[in-house]
């Protein structure tokens, strides 16, 4: 059974970075996208970028370069780095796994706030 | 940018039919999937490829995809099945969401 679960900080202070891990158990590392995704409070989900198990990534454009991505299958890890937070980005952050997201972390609630 | 629109809100009395749209250009070219979110948890995939059903979901849940529209339906509702809604796709190699239905079951 795959599982995959959110950690990190809580709580992000203004121009600061957000950085999130993403810890899978169960299943495969390769051959896979591996995405992150948010929800701000009451609204819909947005895509932030994934990581290839090849390597490469890709991000949402609305997110300008403040997303980086990386992947660690040795730890059976993936990682989020969002640079330059906002109040704006307060949201909660869901890892899933996929080209359809099969797989879901339970999501991490961020508060970016001084 | 590729954009999908999705109605706010669909209601639909119990035991009845829900249908909940997705509009996209061409959407019908693309592979569309569809999940459902229950207040204070993670979405749940309900179907993927347009009409295909994770195990697990209820063969009460279907989807289509045509032309400018997706499609899921939802046969005999249920109470359960009230939840929001959301159709994706992907488009140059990036993903785009819907905005989301609320289905309400009466």
């Amino acid at each position: 059974q795959v599982q995959l679960q959110e950690s990190g900080p809580g709580l992000v202070k203004p121009s600061e970075t957000l950085s999130l891990t993403c810890s899978v158990s169960g299943g495969s590392m390769y051959s896979y996208y591996w995405n992150w995704i948010r929800q701000p409070p009451g609204k819909g989900l947005e895509w932030i970028g994934y990581v290839h198990s090849s390597g490469s990534t890709n991000h949402n454009p609305t997110l300008n370069s403040r997303v980086t991505m990386s992947l660690d299958t040795s730890k059976r890890q993936f990682s989020l780095n969002l640079s330059s937070v906002t109040a704006a980005d307060t949201a909660v952050y869901f890892c899933a796994r996929g080209d359809w997201f099969d797989y879901w972390g339970q999501g991490i609630p961020v508060t970016v706030s001084s | 940018s590729y954009e999908l629109t999705q109605s706010l809100s669909v209601s639909v009395a119990q035991g009845q039919t829900a249908r909940i749209t997705c509009g996209g250009n061409n959407i019908g070219t693309k592979n569309v999937h569809w999940y459902q979110q229950k207040p204070g948890q993670a979405p749940v995939l309900v179907i993927y490829r347009n009409y295909h059903r994770p195990s697990g979901i209820p063969e009460r849940f279907s989807g289509s995809n045509s032309g400018n529209t997706a499609t899921l339906t939802i046969s005999e509702a249920q109470a359960g099945d009230e939840a929001n809604y959301y159709c994706q796709v992907w488009d140059s190699s990036t993903v785009v969401f819907g905005g989301g239905a609320k289905l309400t079951v009466l």
